[in-house]
């Protein structure tokens, strides 16, 4: 039962351009959500978070919108940079312990 | 600041040999993480300690794995025997109840040990 989806597996932007990754919930109890970067061979790295306090929260490029009532949330790159291009996983947790991943969608963004 | 520390990086072993993974994670982080991650897939829970106390280790197929966390430090998980369905990169990560970026329970993982079972 995958509880955080990303339906997306893949996406190409160009260069300079928008990026915007998907990625819905199950269970409304989950109250903080997390969005990670994974280069090839690497481990995840921690990109941008958000409570469910918030419904937006932004980091330099990055910003994650949270709407609770759609389970639903997405992560905004602007502009997008080759740099960008790797596999990015939400993560969702409601204990502040046990994390939830989605399946990943592969952003290349295209110079 | 050294990350998470996971070794080692490939491992090929044959079914039913036993196999074991070793993880050093971020000085001072209480919380140790073990992951699975199948191919196309996200990381998914085996086993979260706080400190050296297993508080949650229901995802853990405990009829072949094990893993211990002695001194609350580092960490080893072991497969004994292991099965073909086994191959999969297992990550370790780390948390602590406040990072420098002031938000609780980021995990930072490790780069991982991918195993091949033949």
């Amino acid at each position: 039962d995958q509880q955080v989806k990303q339906n997306s597996p893949s996406l190409s932007v160009q260069e300079g351009r928008i990026s915007i990754l998907n990625c819905d919930y199950t269970n409304s109890m989950f109250d903080y959500f997390l969005w990670y970067k994974k280069y090839p061979a690497e481990g995840p790295t921690f990109l941008i978070s958000i409570s469910s306090i918030k419904d937006k929260n932004e980091d330099g490029r990055f910003t994650v919108f949270l709407n609770k009532s759609a389970k639903h949330l997405s992560l905004h790159i602007v502009p997008s940079q080759p740099g960008d291009s790797a596999v990015y996983f939400c993560a969702a947790s409601n204990t502040g312990n046990q994390f939830y991943f989605g399946t990943g969608t592969s952003l290349t963004v295209i110079p | 600041e050294a990350g998470v520390v996971q070794s080692p990086r490939y491992k090929i072993i044959e079914k039913k040999q036993p196999v074991a993974f070793w993880c050093n994670p971020i000085s001072g982080h209480n919380t140790l993480y073990w992951y699975r991650q199948n191919l196309g897939q996200g990381p998914e829970l085996l086993i979260r300690y706080e400190n050296e106390e297993a508080v949650d280790d229901s995802q853990l197929p405990k009829d072949r794995f094990s893993a211990e966390r002695l001194k609350g430090v580092d960490s080893t998980l072991k497969i004994q025997p292991a099965e073909l369905g086994d191959s999969a990169v297992y990550l370790c990560a780390s948390s602590s109840s406040r990072t420098e970026r002031g938000s609780k329970n980021i995990q930072y993982f490790g780069a991982g040990t991918r195993l091949s079972v033949l």
